[in-house]
């Protein structure tokens, strides 16, 4: 199993620009989620998702966009880039609602740098 | 190639005992160093920072450059603390960030 994929490793984008940021995982996951880390904040959730058409707001969902069309992939849209945006990304997945009984698993993150 | 290692999946501790999560990372320079934590059936959650040198709920964790290890302690465990605990160094550059694989503490009664 490749396990939590992420693409790509890194982007520079300039205000204004919009992109998607890959997430997938070979897993059977039902529960996908995204984080944002930033230096001196650790993680915060952007978005996350508990199955295939079910999609709903972490704590910082402002300017990104979710959807999950198959169990695998969770892609996280950035509609308009604004140099608040800057951060390293990850994406993770677990079995169920991660906790004691699931563990969670981190992809390898993607780094965005907004101009 | 850069790691962090969290050599226990699993620890059992009964109430009352002392904590000790172990964390050891292969970064070069000063990374900044995070635990997490993740209780049953709640989002992951930070649980300190190394700079910030805070306790949170009972917890601390010492950055040892000579070891280069960043365990989590806890004097007196509580069963409120089973929960999965991910150590995250954060490193400069264009390193990638690895998460330790996660240590899954039980509090048994």
């Amino acid at each position: 199993n490749a396990g939590v994929t992420q693409t790509p490793k890194f982007q520079v984008l300039k205000t204004g620009q919009s992109m998607t940021l890959q997430c997938a995982q070979d897993m059977n996951h039902e529960y996908m989620s995204w984080y944002r880390q930033d230096p001196g904040m650790g993680l915060r959730l952007i978005h996350y998702s508990v199955g295939a058409g079910i999609t709903d707001q972490g704590e910082v969902p402002n300017g990104y966009n979710v959807s999950r069309s198959t169990t695998e992939d969770f892609p996280l849209r950035l509609l308009s880039a604004a140099p608040s945006q800057t951060s390293v990304y990850f994406c993770a997945s677990s079995r169920g609602l991660a906790g004691v009984e699931e563990t969670q698993y981190f992809g390898p993150g993607t780094r965005l740098l907004v101009l | 190639a850069q790691r962090v290692t969290q050599p226990e999946k699993l620890l059992s501790v009964f109430k009352g005992a002392p904590v000790e999560l172990k964390c050891n990372y292969s970064y070069s320079g000063s990374p900044e160093l995070f635990w997490y934590v993740q209780y049953s059936r709640q989002r992951l959650q930070l649980l300190l920072r190394h700079i910030s040198r805070e306790s949170i709920k009972g917890f601390t964790a010492d950055l040892n450059k000579g070891e280069t290890s960043f365990h989590l302690k806890k004097p007196f465990a509580q069963e409120e603390d089973s929960a999965m605990y991910y150590c995250a160094p954060l490193p400069f550059g264009n390193e990638k960030l690895t998460f330790g694989t996660g240590t899954r503490l039980t509090i048994i009664p």
